[in-house]
């Protein structure tokens, strides 16, 4: 199989903070990850695509200064809510693909709140 | 671009009684066809996926589903449910041409087994 993690599983912080999520591939490596964003009761909705050492891609309607998406290893990706306001309160949840045709495995997700 | 439509967006059953969840896809390409579920606070898990080859696909847990490319359906299915299968479920569409690796899902489809 293939075990993804992040960390950390919830955080809660101040609005204005900037707040860190990371996302680990534990047993194999991973040539592209993905971020996701889970409202309540809603679908998840693709926030932006990265491949280790480059830029990532961002989705439609993301705002790349908002939400700094760092693939610094196969096995590394962190995603970082920048000035974190109340409306950005959710549920990201990372994958990381692997194999072709890719598959991907998802993390356990992280639970953000913003007061 | 690929959509799709989870039709059911809550599904109760008793214990032990057979499911149907429905799911139609919109494509004008050759598509994989993935289903996942999602329990309170967690990611995702992958159940089943169809790639290619026969168009029944038997997943974990008990679940099969089957790929109709003249309906675009891909109607996930278990004979017997439990309890603990409550959950919620999302089917997932990606392109199998010209290397996207990116998934639509669907708003999911929250079973709930009661007993």
């Amino acid at each position: 199989g293939a075990v993804v993690s992040q960390h950390p599983s919830w955080v809660i912080c101040k609005s204005g903070t900037s707040v860190k999520i990371e996302c680990r591939s534990l047993d194999f490596q991973a040539t592209t990850m993905f971020w996701y964003r889970q409202f309540p009761k809603q679908s998840l909705m693709l926030m932006a695509t990265s491949n280790e050492g480059s830029k990532a891609t961002y989705e439609q309607g993301v705002e790349k200064d908002k939400f700094l998406i760092n693939h610094a290893s196969l096995t590394l990706s962190t995603l970082t809510v920048t000035s974190a306001h109340p409306e950005d309160s959710s549920f990201y949840i990372c994958s990381q693909g692997k194999g072709a045709p890719v598959e991907q495995f998802f993390g356990p997700g992280t639970r953000l709140t913003v007061l | 671009a690929q959509s799709v439509t989870q039709l059911d967006s809550q599904v109760p059953v008793f214990e032990e009684a057979p499911v149907e969840l429905r799911c139609n896809y919109s494509s004008s390409v050759s598509v994989y066809l993935f289903w996942y579920v999602q329990y309170p606070n967690q990611g995702l898990q992958l159940l089943l996926k169809y790639l290619s080859g026969s168009t029944l696909v038997k997943g974990i847990n008990g679940f099969e589903a089957e790929f109709n490319k003249s309906q675009t359906s891909f109607h996930l299915r278990k004979p017997s449910v439990h309890i603990s299968d409550t959950a919620e479920y999302f089917c997932a569409v990606s392109s199998a041409q010209g290397g996207s690796e990116k998934l639509v899902f669907g708003k999911g489809t929250k079973l709930t087994v009661n007993p």
